[in-house]
């Protein structure tokens, strides 16, 4: 079956350090969505991508599909408190088998 | 406009127990999701619903587990048996295209199994 890994789990930063998030997948993937739950709150969408090596910026936010559309990155600039939450992503393979991947918690000391 | 609403936010049920969950997604939404996610991980599929038809129901732990969606709008979880493993937060998704549209989240049902 469809494996989704996301690394790392834990992320602790200083705010105005950058950080990434990386998710892989076992099967070449039709797209990718990454989201945002912040702590007791619901996941948020944040980005979709569907090309081949396709980068979309979101202000600090910057979004990567790989070549070989396999895996992602969400990197985010100069962090911030409110950026504090759990980043998942959750792909799609050619079956339309969706997957969330565990999510990386993203933890900012002021 | 309104969100996606999912009642009640919190349930607690005796082992046993039958217990179910209702999702009113954003109107107009054409697919709808149920999603499992236990203290800490990520959300797990369960079923996804286009319009009324259940098109995918292969994340459904048991039988014990029931989802329907009769007119293609409200859809309700049914569990039935229920397990402490059950306890988790069940959310809701609806996305006005098909499977790979953006999903917009409900608040969720925390059920709790004692």
């Amino acid at each position: 079956g469809q494996q989704v890994m996301q690394i790392p789990q834990y992320q602790h930063v200083q705010e105005g350090e950058d950080f990434t998030t990386y998710c892989n997948s076992s099967t070449t993937l039709s797209n990718i969505q990454w989201y945002k739950q912040r702590p007791g709150g619901h996941p948020v969408f944040l980005i979709q991508l569907v090309k081949s090596g396709e980068v979309k910026k979101q202000k600090r936010l910057t979004f990567q599909f790989g070549e070989a559309k396999k895996n992602s990155s969400l990197h985010i600039t100069a962090t911030q408190t409110t950026d504090v939450g759990t980043y998942f992503c959750l792909v799609y393979n050619a079956g339309n088998m969706l997957t969330f991947g565990g999510g990386t918690r993203l933890m900012v000391k002021p | 406009g309104a969100g996606v609403s999912q009642s009640p936010r919190y349930k607690v049920a005796k082992r046993g127990q039958d217990v179910a969950l209702r999702c009113d997604p954003i109107s107009g939404h054409v697919s709808l999701f149920w999603y499992q996610q236990a203290l800490g991980q990520g959300p797990e599929f369960l079923t996804y619903f286009q319009n009324e038809a259940q098109l995918d129901k292969s994340g459904l732990p048991s039988d014990r587990f029931f989802a329907e969606r009769p007119e293609g709008s409200v859809s309700t979880l049914k569990i039935q048996r229920t397990q402490q493993e059950d306890s988790a937060v069940y959310l809701c998704a609806s996305s006005l295209v098909g499977l790979a549209g953006e999903q917009f989240f409900g608040p969720g049902t925390r059920l709790t199994v004692l």
